[in-house]
């Protein structure tokens, strides 16, 4: 099975900062990667796939790059309402795996 | 617009079975690509996925939960059936139902009904 890691699991930002997640996974997934964000009490909500194609409505500042087994999802200017929670999920097989989420809190 | 909710029980005990409906609308599970899933998220922890069933009656399974899920549909109710036997107190958590679409974005979640949470206790 392919396993997911994430980094930092936990990041303290200040509203403009720019923030960068990692996500990694243990053997190469192409570009088979999605981006998830998540808020207390809520469902998932789809961001990114394929690594760096941003979802129907999502707003620019979020961007994800990477592709193999090193990925990143970057806020250029963090908002209010980006403080969540985000996941990183493989889909190089139809077994998805998520990784442990990286919790985005304010400074 | 694709909507999903989840129906069950809120408690179940422990060895016992749990059968979950998830009710849809907005898209056909007769569609060409179109598959509906299951993910768990257990209090404070990271999502795991469970199930997927597609348009085709394909049926894919989480590896380590294999020999415990079950999912089914009824396309004249649209309508997925996921069942788990032999409940333990660990199996507590949020269960999401999903819609992907092997056509648009591949086999991933792209929309999520608000979640059930099921505790598993005696």
């Amino acid at each position: 099975d392919i396993q997911m890691t994430q980094s930092p699991s936990t990041l303290s930002a200040s509203v403009g900062e720019r923030v960068t997640l990692t996500c990694r996974a243990s053997q190469s997934i192409g570009t088979w990667l999605a981006w998830y964000q998540q808020k207390p009490g809520k469902a998932p909500k789809l961001l990114i796939h394929k690594a760096s194609t941003l979802d129907t409505g999502v707003p620019s500042r979020f961007s994800g790059s990477g592709s193999g087994t090193e990925f990143t999802l970057t806020i250029s200017s963090l908002q209010p309402d980006d403080f969540a929670t985000y996941y990183c999920q493989q889909y190089n097989s139809y077994s998805l795996t998520f990784g442990p989420g990286t919790k985005v809190d304010i400074k | 617009q694709i909507t999903l909710k989840e129906s069950g029980p809120t408690l179940v005990k422990p060895t016992q079975t749990l059968t979950l409906t998830c009710s849809f609308s907005g898209f056909s599970l007769t569609t060409s690509g179109v598959g509906v899933g299951w993910i768990r998220q257990p209090p404070g922890k990271a999502l795991e996925w469970l199930a997927v069933i597609y348009w085709n009656d394909d049926k894919r399974y989480s590896p380590p939960l294999k020999s415990r899920l079950t999912i089914t549909k009824d396309n004249s109710r649209n309508q997925v059936v996921l069942t788990m036997t032999n409940m333990d107190p660990l199996d507590t958590a949020t269960y999401y139902c999903t819609h992907s679409s092997l056509v648009d974005r591949g086999p991933i979640p792209d929309s999520w009904g608000q979640g059930t949470l099921v505790t598993v206790s005696s």
